[in-house]
C-alpha cells in the first residue's frame, strides 16, 4: 500500500462545486504539505501544516482552504471551483529532519469545466 | 526572487551516455539541504537524491550523483549511462528554514529527453 494515499485520482466537475481532495498518510510524519503543478511547469504551495494545530498558507492559497483532521489527514478544498484551478495537485508529507526529502502521493488530476 | 534556478527547459541525451541537469539556488542558511526528483510521464514524484549544506562529499546513488559545488550554489545532477527510462521531468528542490519551520523549494523543472 501506499504511505501517502490521495483520493480521488481523478476528477472532472464544473465551475462553481465544492470540491475535497483528500490525503492520508502512513509514514508518521508530522507535516504535511498541498501542491499544485500546472501542465509543464514545476510546484507550487498552496498550504502546509507542521502538526494537527498549524495551518499556513503557502504562495497561492487564495481560493483555496484546508483541514488537518489528524496527524495522518490533511484534506484540501476548493470552495466554488473555477477552470484556472485545473491542475494536478500533490499531497506530501516530511520528516522534521533537514536531510528528509519529501514523499508524495501519486496526484490528483482534477478538471474543472 | 527565484530560489532555485533550472536554466535547461529540455535536454536531449543519447542512451548510455552521461547528462548533467544545472541548478543553482539561492539562501542566506548556513544549513540547507538540496533534493532531486524525477517525474515521468505517469506523473508521480519520485525522490532521488540529497545533499546536505555541510556535506564535504558529493552525494552519490546507483547512476545518479550530485556535483554539489557550494560557492557557485550550485547542486548539478548527474545521471551516468542514460537508459531509455530516465526520460522524464527532473527537478531541483531546496529545504532551508524560514520563519515557520523548514520548508521547501522547488524549480521549475527540466525534461530530459533519452534518445534511443
Amino acid at each position: 500500500d501506499a504511505d501517502v494515499t490521495q483520493t480521488p485520482r481523478n476528477r472532472i466537475t464544473k465551475t462553481g462545486k465544492r470540491i475535497m481532495l483528500e490525503c492520508s498518510q502512513t509514514k508518521g510524519h508530522d507535516r504535511m504539505y498541498w501542491y499544485r503543478q500546472d501542465p509543464g511547469l514545476g510546484l507550487q504551495l498552496i498550504y502546509y501544516s507542521f502538526d494537527v494545530k498549524d495551518i499556513n498558507k503557502g504562495e497561492i492559497s487564495d481560493g483555496y482552504s484546508v483541514s488537518r483532521q489528524a496527524q495522518a489527514k490533511f484534506s484540501l478544498s476548493l470552495e466554488s471551483a473555477i477552470p484556472n484551478q485545473t491542475a494536478l495537485y500533490f499531497c506530501a508529507t516530511s520528516a522534521g529532519y533537514s536531510n528528509q526529502p519529501q514523499h508524495f502521493g501519486d496526484g490528483t488530476r482534477l478538471s474543472i469545466l | 526572487a527565484q530560489k532555485i534556478t533550472q536554466t535547461q527547459p529540455g535536454m536531449f541525451v543519447q542512451e548510455k551516455e552521461a547528462v548533467t541537469l544545472d541548478c543553482t539556488y539561492d539562501t542566506s542558511d548556513q544549513s540547507y539541504g538540496l533534493f532531486w526528483y524525477k517525474q515521468p510521464s505517469s506523473g508521480e514524484m519520485i525522490f532521488l537524491i540529497y545533499q546536505g549544506s555541510y556535506d564535504e562529499q558529493n552525494a552519490t546513488e546507483g547512476r545518479y550523483s550530485l556535483n554539489f559545488q557550494k560557492a557557485r550554489k550550485s547542486a548539478n545532477l548527474v545521471i551516468s549511462a542514460s537508459q531509455l527510462g530516465d526520460s522524464a521531468m527532473y527537478f531541483c528542490a531546496m529545504r532551508e528554514v524560514d520563519n515557520y519551520g523548514q520548508n521547501f523549494v522547488f524549480g521549475p523543472g527540466t525534461r530530459l529527453s533519452v534518445l534511443p
